[in-house]
């Protein structure tokens, strides 16, 4: 049971144009989601992150948007660099647990120069 | 450095033989996250520790796993008697803790395991 989900495995953007991840979840107790990055053989790198009381996170070039009544949340990029190439993996917690990260399957997103 | 530490980056055993990936928390957290990442999957919560405690462990297997987090030193993931299907990436992620504000969990760069 896939309780987050990005449904995108990969996506291409020209550079200098806004690139949108997008990620759905189904478990409604989740209440803090986190967009990371990753790069072959590094560890994930936090970008931004975004509370259930909030629709909206804004940090530089990225945002994230939420949508509760939809449970999905989006991440933009804007303007895509190359160097934005990356793994994005989507990730969400509860605090009614203990606070374990819950991961989507990660989307590929490829900036073309 | 005041990321989070794993080491070693790559370890290589032998079917049976036992593997030890530590992890050193950024400077002032005392909560501590192990997660796997196996090959062309994302990565699944193992287990949850502060200081001297197993908060959850639910995510681990029951058998040949164990995980400590002691009150000197860096938490330490053990895997005893190791076979071809724990060939994955371990992550350590730390937080300052778990309410609003201060539950970001920031990533090691992780150790590569693989069984031979």
């Amino acid at each position: 049971d896939q309780q987050v989900k990005q449904n995108s495995p990969s996506l291409s953007v020209q550079e200098g144009r806004i690139s949108i991840l997008n990620c759905d979840y189904t478990n409604s107790m989740f209440d803090y989601f986190l967009w990371y990055k990753k790069y072959p053989a590094e560890g994930p790198t936090f970008l931004i992150s975004i509370s259930s009381i909030k629709d909206k996170n804004e940090d530089g070039r990225f945002t994230v948007f939420l949508n509760k009544s939809a449970k999905h949340l989006s991440l933009h990029i804007v303007p895509s660099q190359p160097g934005d190439s990356a793994v994005y993996f989507c990730a969400a917690s509860s605090s009614g647990s203990a606070r374990q990260l819950t991961f989507g399957s990660g989307t590929q997103l490829t900036v073309l120069p | 450095n005041a990321g989070v530490m794993q080491n070693p980056r790559h370890l290589v055993r032998r079917r049976g033989q036992e593997a030890r990936l530590r992890c050193s928390p950024m400077k002032g957290h005392s909560h501590v996250y192990w997660y796997r990442q196996l090959p062309e999957e994302g990565l699944k919560f193992m287990v949850y520790l502060q200081k001297e405690n197993i908060i959850d462990e639910s995510g681990m297997p029951k058998e040949r796993f164990s995980a400590e987090f002691p009150k000197e030193g860096p938490s330490i993931l053990r895997i005893q008697q190791v076979v071809r299907g724990d060939s994955a990436a371990y992550f350590c992620a730390s937080s300052w803790g778990r309410l609003a504000g201060e539950e970001t969990q920031y990533f090691g760069p992780g150790t590569r395991l693989l069984v031979l």
